[in-house]
């Protein structure tokens, strides 16, 4: 099955730093998602980017398909951000999403 | 507001007493999924409906069955839950397979004592 390796595994910073998160997967996929998993534990869905780049206010996000990485950024971050960010994919071949291991992302005040 | 709702949040289940899971959709989407998370880990499919037609994962213990009566609700039902089933279990939906954008309900935190 499709490989998916999120990077950093930890992440702290400083409210209002800037951070880049990343996705690499094995294989084509037909889908990419990016969820924040709040501290209630509830998936929160970021991005639906299989391609290209999306916003949403201070975040966004760049799927380069073709060499199969995925990258999410978040600007001026806050102590809301915290929490761990998950990408998930399905590939071409199939029907369930795969996830990586996810980034844990602590913003301190 | 459409949505994925799951009850209860919380659920508390003695070792090896039989446990539902409910999820409710108010999407009208073809596809309901079940996952199971571990503390720290990522989430785990443990099977899906597209419509009616149910998918196993080939390593979803026999422990762990569903039940979609109608398009709205899907069950997970746990007929003898060991302590290594303590997780939190996640509805998600998708309009189809096609699709394959899904939407989370909020999960219900499973404790077995």
């Amino acid at each position: 099955g499709i490989q998916v390796e999120q990077s950093p595994p930890d992440l702290i910073l400083q409210e209002g730093a800037n951070s880049t998160l990343r996705c690499n997967f094995s294989d084509s996929v037909n889908n990419l998602q990016w969820f924040h998993q709040n501290p209630w534990g509830q998936l929160i869905n970021l991005f639906y980017i299989p391609s290209g780049t999306k916003q949403n206010g201070r975040l966004s996000a760049t799927t380069v398909a073709t060499e199969r990485y995925s990258l999410l950024y978040i600007s001026s971050s806050q102590t809301t951000d915290s929490g761990v960010y998950f990408c998930a994919v399905e590939e071409t071949s199939g029907s369930r999403l795969t996830f990586g291991e996810g980034t844990q992302l602590t913003v301190n005040p | 507001d459409a949505m994925v709702i799951q009850n209860p949040r919380y659920q508390v289940t003695q070792f090896g007493k039989p446990v539902t899971l409910s999820c409710s959709q108010t999407l009208n989407h073809n596809v309901m999924y079940w996952y199971q998370q571990k503390s720290s880990q990522a989430p785990k499919l443990l099977f899906h409906y597209y419509d009616k037609d149910f998918n196993n994962e080939a390593d979803t213990p026999d422990n762990f069955q569903s039940r979609r009566p109608n398009t709205s609700f899907c069950f997970l039902d746990i007929r003898s839950p060991g302590l290594g089933d303590a997780a939190m279990y996640l509805c998600a939906t998708s309009r189809d397979h096609a699709s394959g954008y899904q939407f989370f309900g909020p999960g219900t935190r499973l404790t077995v004592l």
